[in-house]
């Protein structure tokens, strides 16, 4: 069956320090994955896609890249700050529409 | 603009009753999304709509789950005779189209079934 594993502990980080975040998938082809943020008692809210045929993606202080041949994606946040503590959700997609959630990782960035 | 709107925003039932969950996606957004998240557990889907048809049911998990979209527009999820195992947090989304677009999701009705 069609499995999304990330990590399953909680991050807990030094402010300044680089959080890495890992989403893995088995029996999946996705066409592409997305990086959503969740805080406590709120909906997600979208970060970043990749496509299956990108390697790397970036925007200000995040980071994702995606290797179909390891059938993982790592999800960095750099410099972190205090205000990047919430839970971060992989999300696959096979196709145009229907998206597939990891548990999420729930990261702790101390001041 | 304003974002995804749900309402209520707690409901509390009692088990065996029958309870409905609201929707206002994004204006001039054709498609639209329930999701459920348990305790602990990622998103489930449930059923999308893309305008007020629903090509993909596949998600509702009994046939005590039903949705329906109006006008392009508000969307209602009915459950029937409610069950301990209903209670969760119901999210809703919408997306500018059916496509590898970004969902902007709802804050979700937490469901309480006593």
């Amino acid at each position: 069956s069609q499995k999304i594993e990330q990590n399953s502990e909680a991050l807990n980080i030094q402010e300044g320090k680089t959080a890495t975040l890992t989403c893995n998938y088995t029996n999946y082809s996705p066409a592409y994955l997305q990086w959503y943020r969740q805080d406590p008692g709120r909906g997600p809210v979208f970060l970043l896609l990749i496509r299956e045929n990108e390697k790397e993606k970036r925007k200000e202080r995040l980071k994702v890249t995606f290797d179909t041949t390891l059938k993982q994606s790592l999800f960095h946040i750099t410099a972190s700050q205090p205000a990047d503590s919430a839970t971060y959700l992989c999300a696959l997609s096979s196709n145009d529409y229907k998206l597939s959630f990891g548990a999420g990782t729930t990261v702790t960035v101390r001041a | 603009g304003a974002g995804v709107s749900q309402s209520p925003s707690n409901k509390v039932t009692e088990k065996g009753k029958d309870v409905e969950l609201r929707c206002d996606p994004i204006s001039g957004h054709t498609a639209l999304y329930w999701y459920r998240q348990s305790l602990g557990q990622g998103l489930e889907f449930l059923i999308y709509f893309q305008g007020n048809s629903a090509p993909d049911k596949s998600g509702l998990p009994s046939d005590r789950f039903s949705a329906e979209r109006t006008g392009g527009s508000v969307s209602t999820l009915t459950i029937q005779r409610t069950q301990q195992e209903d209670s969760a947090v119901y999210l809703c989304a919408s997306s500018l189209k059916r496509s590898t677009s970004e969902q902007y999701f709802g804050p979700g009705t937490r469901l309480t079934v006593t």
